[in-house]
């Protein structure tokens, strides 16, 4: 059964490490996308990318994040160095673009990011 | 900021009865689509519905969308326990393809 997976599920690091979050978007999706969630800001879009090119990253804080899908398989998100303020759930989600329409995205199960 | 905003924030019902929330957004889209989100759980689309389209039914789901006053609504009828969790619009703007997601309506179903 397809689905979206992340690792890791969890992830305690100290202030200063560098993290980085892993994704399998579903075989066939053309377009994934990263978004970190918290209480106080809800969902926030970081990144996408179609076709393994980045489109929209103006959502990430640049000095510190990155985000990278090396091969159609894995999409990467990268913190570094990282801060109490980036604990968050990050979740990645796949999905089908075809033309200007956009179906349903399918997201993975999160990785809950504690920084200490 | 958010393009899409949920109303209410938090709904406490009775099992059995209807639930309705709300979505406002801000400019021109596509479609809009409505997530559900379990406790420590990824999301889960649950239906979409595209600008020219005005009402949409998926089992005991009901999507209304009016682009005149940038605003729909999901209804649950018939609610259970199970529906219990966390519900989400998300819009995608026109000339765009990234999907921008509201602050959610927080649903809870008392048995």
């Amino acid at each position: 059964d397809a689905r979206v997976t992340q690792t890791p599920r969890h992830k305690v690091t100290e202030m200063g490490q560098e993290v980085t979050m892993r994704c399998q978007p579903i075989l066939g999706h053309n377009t994934v996308f990263w978004y970190r969630q918290t209480m106080m800001q809800g969902l926030e879009l970081l990144a996408y990318f179609r076709n393994r090119a980045p489109l929209d990253d103006s959502g990430m804080p640049k000095d510190r994040f990155s985000a990278e899908m090396p091969d159609a398989t894995l999409a990467t998100l990268k913190i570094q160095p990282s801060e109490p303020r980036d604990s968050a759930v990050y979740f990645c989600a796949s999905g089908l673009v075809l033309r200007a329409e956009s179906a349903e995205a399918f997201f993975g199960q999160g990785t809950r990011l504690t920084v200490v | 900021s958010q393009q899409g905003e949920e109303d209410p924030q938090a709904l406490s019902i009775q099992e059995g009865e209807n639930a309705t929330m709300n979505c406002s957004y801000k400019t021109s889209i596509n479609n809009l689509q409505w997530y559900r989100q379990n406790s420590g759980r990824g999301l889960v689309h649950l239906i979409l519905i595209r600008s020219n389209e005005r009402e949409k039914h998926s089992g005991r789901l009901r999507v209304t969308l009016d682009t005149s006053k940038k605003s729909s609504s999901l209804l649950i009828t018939a609610s259970r326990a199970a529906d219990t969790a966390s519900y989400f619009c998300a819009t995608k703007i026109q000339g765009a393809q990234k999907l921008v997601f509201g602050q959610g309506t927080r649903l809870t179903i008392n048995p």
